[in-house]
């Protein structure tokens, strides 16, 4: 079965540490790959994707995602942490076989907490 | 980017009782799609609304119990029909906008719907 996998419920890191949210994929394929983030009281945020090519694919404030075929990962990271990025993350992806649209399948999401 | 505004933003309903929720987008799409997001986890697509066409419904969620419109480019609407407890959760539309494929998915902020 395809799936995504978020092995941790929470990330607390203090501000201006690195920060790391780990993601791995079960896909037939090769997938496309998302993270989101939300917020309090909101929708989801897009935050980046990977299609191919390089392997780290930057995105919005700040952060940054490292896909790893060997180990099926997409970790999303960020050199130094804010305070404000104290929110959930998903990370999602659509098998290369969608049926001609985009269907994702998120993780469960990990919060992240940034301590000042 | 897409903007996407969602009505009511919540609502508390009694049992055995129908809400309609409202999604509109700030330009023409052609896929928008509609997401449960149950309390403490994570986003499960529900259905996949194209404009003159009937929704295509994923496993487990049928027309009948929540019937979707799409009248036109810019709006759709979702119905939770004969609601009970287990129906309350935040319900999401997204839609696919994106400068290269995948397009990436823009969320509305969503609605969250208690049942008594």
């Amino acid at each position: 079965a395809q799936s995504v996998a978020q092995p941790e419920d929470q990330v607390n890191v203090a501000e201006g540490n690195p920060l790391t949210v780990k993601c791995t994929y079960s896909v037939s394929g090769n997938p496309y790959l998302f993270w989101y983030v939300q917020y309090p009281n909101r929708g989801l945020q897009f935050l980046l994707k990977y299609i191919t090519g390089d392997n780290l694919v930057k995105g919005s404030y700040g952060f940054e995602a490292e896909f790893n075929k060997s180990q099926t990962s997409f970790h999303l990271k960020k050199p130094s942490a804010l305070v404000s990025d104290s929110a959930l993350y998903f990370c999602a992806v659509r098998p290369p076989l969608s049926g001609g649209y985009n269907k994702l399948i998120f993780g469960a999401g990990t919060r992240l907490a940034v301590h000042p | 980017s897409a903007v996407i505004s969602q009505k009511p933003s919540r609502d508390i309903c009694q049992r055995g009782t129908s809400l309609t929720i409202q999604c509109q987008v700030d330009s023409q799409v052609t896929m928008m799609f509609w997401y449960r997001q149950q309390p403490g986890q994570s986003l499960t697509l529900i259905a996949t609304a194209n404009q003159g066409s009937e929704a295509t419904y994923e496993s487990g969620f049928v027309i009948d119990k929540f019937p979707i419109s799409r009248p036109n480019l810019t709006f759709s609407t979702l119905t939770v029909s004969n609601m009970s407890p287990e129906d309350s959760s935040i319900y999401l539309c997204s839609v696919e906008v994106g400068t290269g494929r995948p397009y990436e998915q823009y969320f509305g902020p969503g609605t969250r719907l208690t049942v008594t």
